[in-house]
């Protein structure tokens, strides 16, 4: 079964600390890897995508993301976080039925204590 | 651009009601999305559409919920009659080719 998943519900780190947001998947065939931010009463923001190429894949705000085929892990990174990167992250995955829908993961929130 | 724009922003109607969400695409963009976000589901995708046509609806809960594109720049997503389960955050979101870009969604509270 083709799937995304988020195993953490929330990560609390420390302003200036590095900070991790987990995401694994499981899709048949070369997966396209996003991730999105949410922050309160705003829709989802992009952030990243892999699609091919390069396994480390940098995006807005300082994110960054690598991918492991190997874990099948695209896990969100930035090496100093900010008091503003709190918010909510999904991780998605498209090729679920075809190439054009989008499956998300069930979001991870991120705190970022000063 | 505006990015993609949905109306109303907040809905609160009795149940029954029927309701009528709206959005307006980012010009250009081939394929639109309708999501509902709620605490116990998360982001749900219920239907999305390319150059106007419904592709894939077998997320739309049940037969109460509708949604048509008549054209290019205008989608709408209807729920007849309404219930308090339907409350949630509905997004439209629409596309190019791989990311989505999202609207500010529509909160829907049905009483």
């Amino acid at each position: 079964a083709q799937s995304v998943a988020q195993p953490e519900d929330q990560v609390n780190v420390a302003e200036g600390n590095p900070l991790t947001v987990k995401c694994t998947y499981s899709v048949s065939g070369n997966p396209y890897l996003f991730w999105y931010v949410q922050y309160p009463n705003r829709g989802l923001q992009f952030l990243l995508k892999y699609i091919t190429g390069d396994n480390l894949v940098k995006g807005s705000y300082g994110f960054e993301a690598e991918f492991n085929k190997s874990q099948t892990s695209f896990h969100l990174k930035k090496p100093s976080a900010l008091v503003s990167d709190s918010a909510l992250y999904f991780c998605a995955v498209r090729g679920f039925k075809n190439n054009n829908d989008m499956r998300f993961g069930a979001g991870t929130r991120l705190t970022v204590k000063p | 651009d505006a990015g993609v724009i949905q109306s109303p922003r907040h809905e609160v109607t009795e149940m029954g009601q029927e309701v009528t969400l709206r959005c307006k695409p980012i010009s250009g963009h081939d394929y639109l999305f309708w999501y509902r976000q709620t605490m116990m589901r998360g982001l749900e995708l219920l239907i999305y559409f390319n150059n106007n046509v419904p592709i894939d609806d077998s997320g739309m809960p049940e037969d109460r919920f509708s949604a048509k594109m008549p054209n290019a720049s205008f989608s709408t997503l209807k729920i007849q009659p309404s219930e308090p389960r339907d409350s949630a955050v509905y997004f439209c979101a629409s596309s190019r080719s791989n990311e989505q870009f999202f609207g500010p969604g529509t909160r829907l509270t049905v009483l």
